[in-house]
């Protein structure tokens, strides 16, 4: 019964490469949100997403930043020529349903950016 | 856009106090729902609020929806060291059902 699974926990990467980050939903969930999280910070919403759909982007930064949910396959959140500032903790949370059901979201672990 | 702040932003207890945190936003609220983010964590869901003067216990918490449906609550009793953590409160706004977070209260517990 493996909930919503985030890897890598960790990730190291120099200015300017690129973090690929995943998120497997729970089983049965369709739907994903990636939120960030940076340090000492509140959770905000970047991008919604249903299978080989993007329903919500309207937190996602226009440029460098972009997520796909395919048919077969976890989520990825793709932020190109990372900066200083994408240092951050990013989380998943899927859901079966559009709407939340009574339980609310599940999150994973999340992946822990570190930009040096 | 939707804001919800949370107040306090911090506090810190002896084991055995009692603790609240506050949550208002300036629009009316569809539902409220409550998470608990320990050090190093992810949110954890602990409930969900729906109706008007809704009032909801697990165990030492208490949550409280208020009449107008903009301002929640979450008090604990008799805070213990398990307690710490940070706690947010969240909504969902718009039609695509996406939650907005609150800015949290960070809760410390000595003993």
């Amino acid at each position: 019964n493996a909930g919503v699974m985030q890897n890598p926990r960790h990730l190291v990467r120099r200015r300017g490469q690129e973090a690929r980050l995943r998120c497997s939903p729970m089983k049965g969930h369709s739907h994903v949100y990636w939120y960030r999280q940076l340090p000492e910070e509140g959770l905000k919403f970047m991008v919604y997403l249903q299978k080989e759909n993007i329903i919500d982007e309207s937190g996602m930064p226009k440029e460098r930043f972009s997520a796909e949910f395919p048919k077969e396959g976890p989520s990825i959140l793709r932020i190109q020529q990372v900066v200083r500032g994408d240092s951050a903790a990013y989380f998943c949370a899927s859901s079966p349903s559009r709407n939340s059901p009574p339980h609310g979201y599940t999150f994973g672990s999340g992946t822990r950016l570190t930009v040096v | 856009g939707q804001q919800v702040m949370q107040i306090p932003q911090y506090q810190h207890v002896q084991e055995g106090e009692d603790f609240t945190t506050y949550c208002n936003s300036s629009t009316t609220l569809s539902n409220i729902q409550w998470y608990k983010q320990r050090p190093g964590g992810h949110p954890v869901f602990l409930i969900q609020l729906v109706k008007s003067g809704e009032v909801k216990k697990q165990k030492r918490l208490t949550f409280q929806f208020g009449e107008a449906k903009k301002n929640s609550s979450l008090h604990i009793t008799a805070t213990q060291t398990t307690d710490v953590g940070t706690y947010f409160c969240a909504s969902h706004t718009g039609t695509a059902s996406k939650l907005t977070f609150g800015t949290g209260t960070r809760l410390q517990v000595t003993l």
